[in-house]
């Protein structure tokens, strides 16, 4: 059983649209994390939350606690978003970041 | 401002042979990660350091040695390189309160044929 599911895998946009990539975790944790990698292959951190909500440009994070369950938008999408999107949690019993544990991804594509 | 610098970008290797994988941080984090990256898989982890000296074990350690040469630099070594090596790894960096943001090196492509 996957800890951290992330929903869809894949999800093709047009530019413009509003997107929304889900994350759900089925343990206790101190904090969760959204992670971009580019198609180059790079992983850049987006946002780390322990709850409630953050905005960052376009991309807005929220997460709920109780429901265990996280989402990214993104407003106004454009191809340059197209990425693969990673949600990671940090499992509650401390410790260092070793201890994270990371989703699948989501493969977003945005056209023009 | 280099962040996290991991050498090599690519790597093909036979089966036995041995390397190292080179990684280095300019923003003195104590801890440091390296991560292996899978298709259809998320990032797993093979071993983490949470300060200079130390190492510890992460999910995937099996075939993997670790050094923690100083406080920028850890290495990962395959020393006997296998098939199920092939995949792309990952170095990291973060600091330690709960939630600092890790930051990646842009990655290894290792194929052992």
């Amino acid at each position: 059983k996957n800890e951290v599911e992330q929903s869809p895998q894949n999800l093709t946009a047009q530019e413009g649209e509003f997107i929304t990539i889900n994350c759900s975790y089925s343990v206790g944790i101190s904090a969760l994390h959204w992670l971009q990698q580019h198609p180059g292959g790079g992983i850049v951190s987006l946002f780390m939350l322990s709850s409630g909500k953050k905005k960052h440009g376009r991309l807005i994070a929220t997460i709920n606690i109780q429901e265990k369950h996280s989402s990214l938008h993104i407003t106004a999408s454009h191809p340059r978003d197209s990425a693969v999107y990673i949600c990671a949690v940090r499992l509650h019993y401390g410790g260092s970041q070793g201890n994270l544990i990371f989703g699948k991804g989501t493969k977003l594509s945005v056209k023009p | 401002n280099a962040g996290v610098t991991q050498t090599p970008k690519f790597q093909v290797l036979k089966t036995g042979q041995s390397m190292t994988l080179q990684c280095a941080q300019d923003m003195n984090h104590n801890s440091m990660y390296w991560y292996r990256q899978d298709p259809g898989m998320g990032l797993r982890l093979i071993y983490y350091s949470a300060s200079e000296g130390t190492t510890d074990k992460g999910e995937v350690p099996n075939g993997y040695n670790v050094s923690r040469l100083n406080k920028r630099e850890f290495s990962l070594r395959l020393e006997s390189a296998a098939p199920s090596q092939t995949s792309v790894y990952f170095c990291a960096s973060s600091e330690e309160y709960v939630g600092s943001p890790l930051h990646f090196g842009n990655g290894t492509r290792l194929t052992v044929t």
